[in-house]
């Protein structure tokens, strides 16, 4: 059974600094191309970062680009993004998901990032 | 970036009947390699998304056959076609075809 188990979220003041992971269980993790979304409360979906399943390649919303750095250690089958400058907008449940666009996605639980003072 | 635009926002639907809904890009979805990555997800009350339909047309593992996707292009819809009582939520569009990808505003499914 797959299964992706995010960690890290909490309240976090403006400007800080969180790390988020995803712990990737029941599939190849290191053949899996994966991602972070988030959804702000009340609000819609939010695509906010892409990694390649070797890491050689990302991709960054225009929002959190320059602040946020997804990363990925395959050989602990863990996905991170390391979240920094943090604001009030990017409060939000931070969602881990693979394989967005091919028939075998999955989807975590989600992490709640709240930043306020 | 793509804009994708869903209608009707809200959709009062009775149980047993049908429901449409429709998603439109600011522009075409086919990818290079020569597929449309437009997919669907629900959100029920509480819970986290899931996806219904990739690629257009392609329904999930373990999603009813009452669910069906259709389009092509810009034009996408995502059909039921007798509504039940669990299809209470919102509805997204999204397409994955150009970096970033982007959802629709969401469609919210209640009850008549």
């Amino acid at each position: 059974e797959v299964q992706l188990l995010e960690s890290g979220g909490g309240l976090v003041q403006p400007g800080g600094s969180l790390r988020l992971s995803c712990a990737a269980s029941g599939f190849t993790f290191s053949s899996s191309a994966m991602s972070w979304g988030r959804q702000a409360p009340g609000k819609g979906l939010e695509w906010v970062s892409v990694i390649t399943a070797s890491g050689a390649n990302t991709f960054y919303a225009d929002s959190v680009k320059g602040r946020f750095t997804i990363s990925r250690d395959n050989s602990k089958n863990t996905l991170f993004v390391q979240m920094n400058s943090l604001r009030a907008d990017d409060t939000a449940v931070y969602y881990c998901a693979k394989e967005v666009l091919a028939a075998d996605m999955e989807w975590g639980q989600g992490t709640l990032v709240t930043v306020s003072s | 970036d793509v804009v994708m635009t869903q209608s009707p926002l809200s959709l009062p639907v009775t149980l047993g009947q049908p429901a449409s809904i429709s998603c439109r890009s600011s522009q075409s979805l086919v990818y290079s390699d020569g597929n449309t990555y437009l997919n669907w997800f629900q959100q029920r009350p509480g819970q986290s998304p899931r996806r219904l339909i990739y690629k257009v047309s392609n329904r999930d593992s373990g999603v009813p056959e009452r669910f069906s996707g259709s389009g092509s292009g810009t034009d996408f819809t995502l059909k039921i076609s007798r509504v039940e009582a669990e299809d209470v939520g919102v509805y997204y569009c999204m397409q994955g075809t150009h970096w970033p990808w982007t959802f629709g505003q969401g469609t919210k499914l209640e009850i008549k």
